[in-house]
């Protein structure tokens, strides 16, 4: 089994929708969770990052945690054309320093 | 700098000869970390420096990778005898806490011939 698992699409929605992309990890001891948005021969950017249960919203983003379940997502409302990009989510084991890992990535189609 | 720096932006290099790499972190950033990503591939963790800790070296594949870091600052990975596997994007990253994630640099693409 992977560390973190993601499906790796593509994910195709029309320009408005609510785009979904899942992430599962396999370390329960895992804190701390990040979703990085990266363009075709660009470096992946941060999204954003959560360490508790629940929602944490920022703008049309919304990240979601469910450690029981070990299960991250985000969701991106009123999709845009410039959202078209690969997602990668990646945990930490702690809430400081350490390294990363990322899953594969899922790659968001939105067309107009 | 306002940004992680890393260069050359590009490297193309016959297999065996040995090529560095550098990255240049956000001033002020104490943790540097090295990653690589192959064409349609995750990130690869391989290295991550912590202040005056010692590297997490755990991600280098083999030991024709090293790397360090000089001052707490500029770090240089070092791939010697370059195999055609090795060629790939290599990105930096660099944080200050850690906890709120990485700025990566815009890597560098390395091709083996």
């Amino acid at each position: 089994q992977k560390e973190v698992e993601q499906n790796s699409g593509p994910l195709s929605v029309p320009e408005g929708a609510i785009a979904s992309l899942n992430c599962t990890y396999s370390d329960r001891g895992s804190q701390s969770f990040f979703w990085y948005r990266q363009y075709s021969g660009k470096s992946p950017e941060l999204i954003m990052f959560i360490y508790s249960n629940g929602d944490k919203e920022d703008g049309r983003f919304t990240a979601q945690l469910n450690k029981a379940s070990q299960y991250v997502s985000l969701l991106i409302r009123d999709s845009q054309p410039s959202d078209s990009a690969t997602y990668l989510c990646a945990v930490n084991r702690g809430t400081s320093y350490g390294k990363l890992t990322f899953g594969q990535g899922t790659i968001l189609t939105v067309h107009p | 700098g306002a940004g992680v720096s890393q260069s050359p932006s590009n490297k193309v290099t016959e297999k065996g000869k040995d090529v560095e790499l550098r990255c240049d972190p956000i001033s002020g950033h104490t943790a540097l970390y090295w990653y690589r990503q192959s064409l349609g591939q995750g990130l690869e963790f391989l290295i991550y420096f912590q202040g005056n800790s010692a590297p997490d070296k755990s991600g280098l594949p083999s030991d024709r990778f090293s790397a360090e870091r000089t001052g707490g600052s500029v770090s240089t990975l070092t791939i010697q005898r370059t195999q055609q596997e090795d060629s790939a994007v290599y990105l930096c990253a660099s944080s200050l806490t850690g906890g709120d994630g990485y700025t990566f640099g815009s890597g560098t693409r390395l091709t083996v011939v």
